[in-house]
């Protein structure tokens, strides 16, 4: 079985400029979640998919980051303009969200430096 | 809202020598309890969870864990330490999304193992 999908791996931008996120998630997981992962702390979930609703995103700075899931499979995440306080590993997750599973598959995230 | 407290940051343990990870949570309810493994570049991968009965739990790779409501912890074990798991260590609760179906995960802030040869 195909685990979740990131790329690019790496980035390094300038502050102020764009940078997007690509996930693919395991074939017929639902749920699709991101987070950011500053370094020297856990991961802080950003956003959370169902479908291709959204579920929470209470977390997003929305003046900044945006997210979508269209036909509810691959998503996007988008960053503009960027921020040095940016720069952490983005981690994609998915899940099944059986009554019997709850478990969260995470990708290798993408490393961002915002210089 | 829920929270996890990992109070060791740095731990270092000789190869062959028993291993102890803590964990505390704060949450209203019954907790859904992870632990996961981050090695260098890697996303994170689920060591094991709890849900609900026995209160120790069995994971992958020789680690276990058990639940303490009273504590509210969650301690990471494993009798017999190899170099292969140094790593970094999070501890998660979770939380089900009301109407949604499936959950979040509130995560500590990490334990980073070292193992001397």
């Amino acid at each position: 079985e195909a685990g979740v999908a990131q790329s690019p791996r790496y980035k390094i931008i300038e502050k102020r400029q764009s940078v997007a996120f690509w996930c693919n998630p395991i074939s017929g997981h639902a749920t699709l979640y991101w987070y950011q992962q500053i370094l020297g702390q856990g991961p802080k979930l950003l956003i959370q998919f169902q479908n291709n609703g959204v579920v929470d995103d209470s977390q997003l700075p929305k003046d900044r980051f945006s997210a979508e899931r269209l036909k509810g499979v691959d998503s996007t995440l988008k960053i503009q303009p960027a921020k040095l306080e940016d720069s952490a590993v983005y981690l994609c997750a998915s899940s099944f969200d059986s009554p019997s599973s709850y478990e969260q598959y995470f990708g290798p995230g993408t490393r961002l430096t915002v210089t | 809202a829920q929270s996890v407290t990992q109070p060791d940051i740095h731990i270092t343990v000789s190869e062959g020598a028993s291993l102890e990870l803590r964990c505390n949570y704060s949450y209203g309810a019954t907790p859904y309890l992870f632990w996961y493994v981050q090695s260098p570049g890697q996303g994170l991968q689920l060591l094991l969870k709890y849900f609900s009965g026995d209160t120790l739990v069995q994971g992958i790779k020789g680690f276990e864990a058990e639940f303490k409501r009273s504590q509210s912890s969650f301690n990471l074990r494993k009798p017999s330490v190899h170099w292969s798991d140094a790593a970094e260590y999070f501890c998660a609760v979770g939380s089900i999304y009301s109407g949604a179906g499936s959950y979040q995960l509130t995560f500590g802030k990490g334990t980073k193992l070292s193992v001397i040869p």
